[in-house]
C-alpha cells in the first residue's frame, strides 16, 4: 500500500522567514496531494491541495510543488507569522483508494 | 453550517468499559471515516463508510465497531476499552468516495483509558 513520509517532524523559524516541509510517497498511482493544518485542540483543516497534472500551486503566502518523477511534494510558507504555528500534515490520495494516506506531521513554531 | 460535529470532546474510561463516539455531518456527504491520532504517527484509518448501510475496515479496526444507518451519522463504538485505545479520535467526511476531494474533519474526541 501507499506510504507517505514527512520531514522534518519539528521546525522552528523566525517570524518573516520561510518554512519548507517535504513529503515523499511510494504509490505512483497517487494523483491528489492535500496539505492540512491542525491548530491546537482542533481538527485538521485543508489549506491547499495539488493534483498530479499540475507542478505548482500558490495561494497567497502558501505554495505547493509536486515532482511526480521523484514522487515528492513540498509545502512552502513565505513571510511566516505567529499564527502559522501549528501541526501540518501532508497526504496522498487516489480515486481507487479507500482513504487518504497521511504523513506523520510537522510541528511548525514561528518565533515572534 | 455546522460541518462535522463530534461528541463528546473529552472522555475518560476505565479498562473494560464500552462507549460510543458520536459523529454527525450536515453536508450530505457520502463518504465518512474515523481516524485515530497518536504522537508521531499521523492519522490512521479505523473504519470508513461509502454510504448509508455500507462500512468497511481501515488500517487499525480491532476493538472498534461502526454502523451507518443514515447519511448524516457515523458512530464509533469501543467494545471493551483498553489503555492502548487512549488517543485522539477524528471523524471526517467528504463529498466524493474517490480519494481526490477535500476531507472535512470534526474537532476531535480526546479519549483516555485508565
Amino acid at each position: 500500500g501507499e506510504n507517505v513520509e514527512q520531514h522534518p517532524s519539528t521546525l522552528s523559524v523566525q517570524e518573516g522567514d520561510s518554512a519548507v516541509i517535504k513529503c515523499t510517497y511510494s504509490d505512483s498511482a497517487s494523483n491528489y496531494f492535500p496539505w492540512y493544518k491542525q491548530e491546537l485542540g482542533k481538527g485538521p483543516q485543508l489549506i491547499i491541495d495539488i493534483r498530479s497534472n499540475v507542478g505548482e500551486k500558490k495561494d497567497q503566502r502558501i505554495a505547493v510543488t509536486l515532482n511526480k518523477t521523484a514522487k515528492h511534494f513540498s509545502l512552502h510558507i513565505t513571510e511566516t507569522q505567529p499564527e502559522d504555528s501549528a501541526v501540518y500534515f501532508c497526504a496522498s490520495g487516489d480515486t481507487g483508494r479507500r482513504a487518504l494516506t497521511f504523513g506523520s506531521g510537522t510541528r511548525l513554531q514561528v518565533q515572534p | 453550517n455546522a460541518g462535522v460535529t463530534q461528541t463528546p470532546k473529552f472522555q475518560v474510561l476505565k479498562t473494560g468499559q464500552s462507549m460510543t463516539l458520536q459523529c454527525a455531518q450536515d453536508m450530505n456527504h457520502e463518504y465518512m471515516s474515523w481516524y485515530r491520532q497518536d504522537p508521531g504517527m499521523g492519522l490512521r484509518l479505523i473504519h470508513y463508510s461509502v454510504g448509508a448501510g455500507i462500512t468497511d475496515q481501515g488500517e487499525v479496526p480491532n476493538g472498534y465497531n461502526v454502523s451507518r444507518s443514515t447519511t448524516e451519522d457515523f458512530p464509533l463504538r469501543l467494545l471493551s476499552a483498553a489503555p492502548s485505545q487512549t488517543s485522539v479520535y477524528f471523524c471526517a467526511s467528504s463529498y466524493s468516495t474517490g480519494m481526490n476531494t477535500e476531507a472535512f474533519f470534526g474537532q476531535g474526541t480526546r479519549l483516555t483509558v485508565v
